[in-house]
């Protein structure tokens, strides 16, 4: 079925220091992924996304890396600082579907 | 700023009510979907809506209702509203249906069902 799921439910890091999310999709036949992120009382922000025909896709001080092989996709964030502060979600799209799934999210804090 | 926008941002109802929520896409997007989102959850898919007419649905009960207007603005119906209504809806805003562009979110309406 689909579904997408998240290796870590909260996460906690120094500011300065660099954050990886990751997050596992069971659905072979998606061919596109999109990073959000989303703060206290305010919709999803667009982060990245990357294609399935692609395995790296870089931004600013974002970086997001797919293994097909092990349905696995990962959030890089670079020095992280406090307005990182957030709950990541990854979302993926099935090949010919027009909905986004999404898991439950990944809650980000940084320490200062 | 996405260029997202729904209405009202906050709203509370009585079990049995009706809802309209409201949502108007980015320039140039002809495709709104919309999400609901329970506390501490990811937002799950309801319904899309593309030039106009219904271009998919999640597993969401007839009850919930949507349209979409010649400007590609959309609204979102809920009837017989539940306690389990109570979450944050979300719109989309993309283009040609979601198949080649990105998706961007509006800040949400919350409705709490009492």
């Amino acid at each position: 079925g689909e579904s997408v799921g998240l290796h870590l439910p909260t996460l906690s890091v120094q500011e300065g220091d660099n954050s990886i999310i990751n997050c596992a999709y069971s659905n072979s036949a998606s061919d596109y992924f999109i990073w959000y992120k989303q703060e206290s009382g305010k919709g999803p922000q667009f982060i990245i996304d990357i294609r399935s025909n692609m395995d790296k896709r870089q931004g600013q001080r974002v970086t997001v890396l797919l293994n097909k092989t092990v349905k696995h996709l990962s959030l890089q964030i670079a020095a992280t600082q406090p307005g990182d502060s957030a709950v990541y979600f990854c979302a993926e799209r099935i090949q010919g579907a027009q909905k986004l799934v999404f898991g439950q999210g990944t809650r980000l804090t940084i320490n200062p | 700023e996405t260029g997202v926008t729904q209405s009202p941002t906050h709203l509370i109802k009585t079990r049995g009510q009706q809802v309209t929520l409201r949502c108007s896409s980015q320039s140039g997007h002809n495709t709104v979907s919309w999400y609901q989102q329970a506390l501490g959850q990811g937002p799950q898919f309801i319904f899309q809506y593309y030039r106009e007419e219904e271009n998919g649905r999640g597993n969401f009960p007839p009850r919930f209702s949507g349209l979409q207007f010649p400007n590609y603005s959309s609204e979102l119906n809920v009837n017989a509203l539940e306690l389990d209504d109570s979450a944050l809806y979300l719109c989309a805003s993309s283009s040609d249906g979601f198949m080649n562009t990105e998706a961007f979110f509006g800040q949400g309406t919350r409705l709490t069902v009492v």
